[in-house]
């Protein structure tokens, strides 16, 4: 069936580093979703991409997808205690559901 | 405009009782999905209500049933329940056709299955 694969599952920072997360997909994808999940919160949506090479910018993230549209990345500059969590892609599967990577935890290194 | 309300935050059963979820989507949306999310792994689609019928599904057994009510409102219902369902139960709500399935999540309703 349809996977989204994620990587890595955990990246250790320190703060003002730089952090990124990958994602791809075993099918091409029409659109694809970021979320962040806060340390025992749920999920919430961050950005839609669409279009093939899409590049989206949001202060200090910077989001991706491929050309191909099976893969994509959220890349983020200079990391803030704000920014962690786990992030999540997710992709649209059959039956109307979004299938989800199983994330990236961003955490900040004391 | 307020945002998606699920309810009970936790609670814990055990095996083979039954447990009923529910949650209030956020004002001006049509469709609620169903998610299971297990400790360190991403969420699982359950399945997805739409007009007060089920139309969509994902991989659950169908102990796993639910209901969508004229307000939008919907309950999961999970029967014969085993320890493997323990896990955050999110609630999502959405516009359906409105060209993109962008989701707004519940806080979740923790289960724990002894």
């Amino acid at each position: 069936g349809q996977q989204v694969m994620q990587i890595p599952q955990y990246q250790h920072v320190q703060e003002g580093e730089d952090f990124t997360t990958y994602c791809n997909s075993s099918t091409t994808l029409s659109n694809i979703q970021w979320y962040k999940q806060r340390p025992g919160g749920h999920p919430v949506f961050l950005i839609q991409l669409v279009k093939s090479g899409e590049v989206k910018k949001q202060k200090r993230l910077t989001f991706q997808f491929g050309e191909a549209k099976k893969n994509s990345s959220l890349h983020i500059t200079a990391t803030q205690t704000t920014d962690v969590g786990t992030y999540f892609c997710a992709g649209p599967g059959s039956n109307y559901q979004l299938i989800w990577g199983a994330g990236t935890k961003l955490i900040i290194k004391p | 405009e307020t945002g998606v309300t699920q309810s009970p935050t936790h609670l814990i059963k055990t095996r083979g009782q039954q447990v009923t979820l529910r949650c209030s989507s956020q004002s001006g949306h049509n469709t609620v999905s169903w998610y299971q999310q297990a400790l360190g792994q991403g969420p699982q689609f359950i399945f997805q209500y739409y007009r007060e019928e089920e139309n969509g599904r994902g991989n659950f057994p169908p102990r796993f049933s639910g209901l969508q009510f004229p307000n939008y409102s919907s309950e999961l219902n999970v029967n014969a329940l085993e320890l493997d369902d323990s896990a955050l139960y999110l609630c999502a709500s959405s516009i359906k056709n409105s060209g993109a399935n962008v989701l707004t999540f519940g806080a979740g309703s923790r289960l724990t299955v002894l």
